[in-house]
């Protein structure tokens, strides 16, 4: 089946710093990536899609300056959460898809802010 | 009202037994609904779609009521293995296909 690879699986920093998370597709071409979060026993929210070589569509509510989403190729798409705080603490996931195929998701990434 | 909704469980269930899952969803213009099975700080998989005239695979049995705007899990035989949370998901066609999921019902398997 697809691959999703999503890196790190782990981030564990100090208030202020800013962090990349990178999704990356390996074994197919992903037309669109999405990026999720999920708080403790909350249901996975969508946050944003990004379609290769465009701009992020934001789900209502995200900031886009505080989750900057670059898709620059058909395989890797990356999340920077910019002057993180506890508050964004949280686990974050992407997925993958090509045309209207089923999303593949990647391991997630949990992240805590000090 | 979240547009699914899932009664959190957690269902504990001895093993073999069967239990039932229900899900509700808001938006009529949903188009396609699944069941995706998450393990603990693990992503979630996805464990079958969901039909109108019902879904087999295994213990697993899923059906759709649009009427009604539910959905169903049925899981036969229960496993210590089948412990985990399962998301009911509906798909809105907003131009690109975009997953709404349930907050999820927990399952947990005794022996």
């Amino acid at each position: 089946g697809a691959v999703v690879s999503q890196h790190p699986s782990r981030v564990i920093c100090k208030s202020g710093t800013s962090v990349k998370i990178e999704c990356r597709s390996l074994d197919f071409q992903a037309t669109t990536m999405f990026w999720y979060r999920q708080f403790p026993k909350q249901s996975l929210m969508l946050m944003a899609t990004s379609n290769e070589g465009s701009k992020a569509t934001y789900e209502q509510g995200v900031e886009k300056d505080k989750f900057l989403i670059n898709h620059a190729s058909l395989t890797l798409s990356t999340l920077t959460v910019t002057s993180a705080h506890p508050e964004d603490s949280s686990f974050y996931i992407c997925s993958a898809s090509r045309s209207d195929q089923p999303q593949h998701f990647g391991d997630g990434t949990r992240l805590s802010i000090l | 009202r979240k547009e699914v909704e899932q009664d959190p469980g957690p269902f504990n269930v001895p093993e073999g037994a069967t239990v039932a899952f229900n899900c509700t969803y808001s938006n009529s213009a949903s188009q396609s609904f699944f069941w995706y099975r998450q393990d603990c700080r693990k992503e979630p998989k996805l464990l079958m779609s969901v039909y109108s005239s019902g879904n087999e695979d295994g213990r697993f049995t899923a059906q759709l009521n649009r009427a009604s705007q539910y959905i169903s899990l049925l899981i036969r035989d229960s496993k210590l293995s089948d412990s985990a949370t399962y998301l009911c998901v509906a798909i809105l066609n907003t131009g690109f296909q975009k997953l709404v999921f349930g907050t999820g019902t927990r399952l947990l398997v005794s022996p």
